[in-house]
């Protein structure tokens, strides 16, 4: 079978890093993904990392070690609207689009 | 700028009844998808689909069945609504592909008295 582990929450004050990790077990893997989910809204897609090593999008970035079935997903220069949940995912050996998700991390950010 | 809307934001039903949620993407995605997110456990999969007409079963498909006759369009059905089928539903859908991009319409919140 195939899971996925987050921490449930992560909590950290405006202007801090934060790091949220996710460790992944599938017998097929294409790629990680992340997507970030604010209180009453849809989920959003981030990032994706298909190769390992680290992915910067502004003050987000993603990190993936394929070889250590591990990813994570760095927030820095905090905000109090970062502020959300945050979900790893990954094809679960599927070619037909679908995403196997992760239980999610709520982040809170202190003023 | 992909859309993806859902007939209803809140709807309550009472027990026993047949349930019909709506969704709509104006992308001409293949694939679409139904979430059932309830607290601590995340999104899990309820039902897929990759094309018109065709389906597959997500994790939790009990209870459930769906519809798509147009791609643009795919319906969830709560053929016999019970309480434990109260959370939120969100819609997805993305292009063919193993690592496509999702995109989520903004839930519908149900609950079943």
């Amino acid at each position: 079978g195939q899971s996925l582990e987050q921490p449930s929450e992560v909590t950290a004050v405006e202007g801090a890093i934060v790091q949220i990790n996710c460790t992944y077990q599938t017998s097929g893997f294409y790629g990680l993904s992340w997507y970030q989910q604010h209180d009453g809204g849809a989920p959003t897609f981030l990032s994706y990392n298909a190769l390992d090593g680290l992915e910067e999008t502004g003050r987000f970035s993603s990190f993936l070690s394929r070889s250590d079935s591990y990813g994570y997903l760095l927030l820095q220069e905090l905000q109090m609207k970062d502020s959300a949940s945050y979900f790893c995912a990954f094809p679960p050996g599927s070619t037909l689009g679908r995403l196997y998700f992760g239980r999610g991390t709520q982040l809170t950010v202190w003023p | 700028d992909v859309k993806v809307t859902q007939s209803s934001r809140y709807l309550v039903k009472r027990t026993g009844e047949k349930v019909f949620l709506e969704c709509v993407q104006d992308m001409d995605h293949e694939n679409m998808f139904w979430y059932r997110q309830d607290p601590g456990l995340g999104l899990r999969l309820i039902y897929f689909s990759y094309d018109v007409k065709m389906k597959e079963k997500g994790d939790i498909p009990e209870g459930y069945s769906v519809s798509r006759e147009k791609k643009e369009r795919f319906s969830l059905i709560l053929e016999s609504a019970s309480t434990n089928q109260t959370s939120m539903y969100l819609c997805a859908s993305s292009l063919a592909g193993g690592k496509e991009t999702q995109y989520f319409g903004p839930g519908t919140r149900l609950l079943v008295l």
